[in-house]
């Protein structure tokens, strides 16, 4: 059964403190995906890397970075967390290909909240 | 303006109803297209593809108009377990989707 576990279901931060959220998945998938989603803006993309040291900016990279050491594990950074940075954070991972080879499938997500 | 965009609802529909609706795009050029289901306080879940010449999958019928840039889902016989938000998901280009911010879905008894 595909499986990708986020580390924190819940996180209370304060300004100005570095965070990371780590995400691994067991399904040897290529891709994996970071996004952050608020009320009435769906899901955005934050970074996203298909192998292993690569990454790629997504839509709102400001203020994050990421790390992707191991084929199975993506982490993300917040370097100085601000309250704008309070949301749901998702992690994904999918396959190359495409239609349904392309599915991304996701970590249960962080509910981060910055004060 | 955004690339993808729904209604975001809700629609309320009682058991045993059809409710349909719409998503529609921006990026003409875009190559694949999708719905997933977002239960509350959920991960998003891929529901279905969604093909040129249409498809079916259950009480499931996914729709896509190239020529209007629009996408539609239609649900049959609604059930209370179809409650949920559905997002739209459009592949703009290589691995990037992009969603929409989602339709919710009230079936009630």
């Amino acid at each position: 059964d595909v499986k990708v576990t986020q580390s924190s279901r819940y996180l209370v931060k304060r300004t100005g403190e570095k965070v990371f959220l780590e995400c691994v998945q067991d399904m040897d998938h290529e891709n994996m995906f970071w996004y952050r989603q608020d009320p009435g803006l769906g899901l955005r993309l934050i970074y996203f890397s298909y192998d292993v040291k690569m990454k790629e900016k997504g839509d709102i990279p400001e203020g994050y970075s990421v790390s992707r050491e191991k084929k199975e594990r993506f982490s993300l950074i917040l370097e100085s967390a601000s309250t704008n940075q309070t949301s749901m954070y998702l992690c994904a991972s999918s396959k190359p290909g495409t239609g349904q080879q392309e599915t991304q499938y996701f970590g249960p997500g962080t509910r981060l909240l910055v004060l | 303006r955004k690339e993808v965009e729904q209604d975001p609802g809700p629609f309320n529909v009682p058991e045993g109803a059809t409710v349909a609706f719409n998503c529609t795009y921006s990026n003409s050029a875009s190559q694949s297209f999708f719905w997933y289901r977002q239960d509350c306080r959920k991960e998003p879940k891929l529901l279905m593809s969604v093909y040129s010449s249409g498809n079916e999958d259950g009480r499931f019928t996914a729709q896509l108009n190239r020529a209007s840039q629009y996408i539609s889902l239609l649900i049959r016989d609604s059930k209370l377990s179809d409650s949920a938000t559905y997002l739209c998901v459009v592949k703009v280009h290589d691995y990037k989707l992009s969603f929409g911010a989602g339709t919710t879905v009230t079936v009630r008894a």
